[in-house]
């Protein structure tokens, strides 16, 4: 069974600058989630779906952050005008009805 | 709101030593608490995983980890240390929507 993917693994960018990040989370899992992990820190839950519906936003920088997961299957975190304080790796992690989280290796982001 | 703690921030321990990684935790209710590794430039691996049951949990590659109520801790255990074990260790605990909060993780290095 493969695991979760997420691309592109480094991204280095001026500020100012847009990037999206890509996770594909392991086949038949509807729970897809977005952690930010800045260095040396815990991740920290950005959003989470169940299938496509977004059941919790509440600690995504709303102004410059969004993240879709039209079919319930892929999702896109995107970042809009990145700060230098957006440094940091994000992981996605998928789960089957609410049973244990399985991250992907995570995209690396450093924002000059 | 629920939140974990992990105290040390370092530890060095030589191979073939005992380690214990210490956790503890902020949950109203009974928790399901978790173990995750991640090895330089990946993920989190999950090492184990408390569901209310037996206090003492056994996971992969040697480790294990004891629930105690009455102290709030999920202590991690191994006791011999291999180099492979060179990682960063991250304590969470599971609140509503299956969302982990995460500790700040314990870098454990390892001597030859």
């Amino acid at each position: 069974e493969a695991g979760v993917t997420q691309s592109p693994r480094y991204a280095v960018l001026q500020e100012g600058q847009a990037v999206s990040f890509w996770c594909d989370p392991i086949s038949g899992h509807d729970t897809l989630y977005w952690y930010q992990q800045p260095r040396d820190q815990g991740p920290q839950l950005l959003v989470y779906f169940r299938d496509e519906a977004v059941i919790d936003n509440s600690q995504l920088p709303s102004d410059r952050f969004s993240a879709v997961r039209p079919k319930g299957t892929n999702s896109t975190l995107k970042i809009q005008s990145a700060k230098q304080g957006d440094t940091a790796t994000y992981l996605c992690a998928s789960s089957r009805s609410g049973n244990t989280l399985y991250f992907g290796e995570g995209s690396r982001l450093i924002v000059v | 709101a629920q939140s974990v703690t992990q105290p040390d921030a370092r530890v060095t321990v030589s191979e073939g030593a005992s380690l214990q990684l210490r956790c503890k935790y902020s949950y109203f209710g009974t928790p399901y608490l978790f173990w995750y590794v991640q090895y330089p430039r990946q993920g989190l691996q999950l090492l184990l995983k408390y569901y209310p049951g037996d206090p003492v949990v056994q996971g992969v590659n040697g480790f294990e980890a004891e629930f105690s109520k009455s102290n709030s801790s999920f202590h991690l255990r191994k006791a011999s240390v291999h180099w492979s074990d060179w990682a960063v260790y991250f304590c969470a605990v599971r609140g509503a929507g299956n969302k982990l909060t995460f500790g700040i993780g314990t870098r454990v290095l390892v001597r030859p």
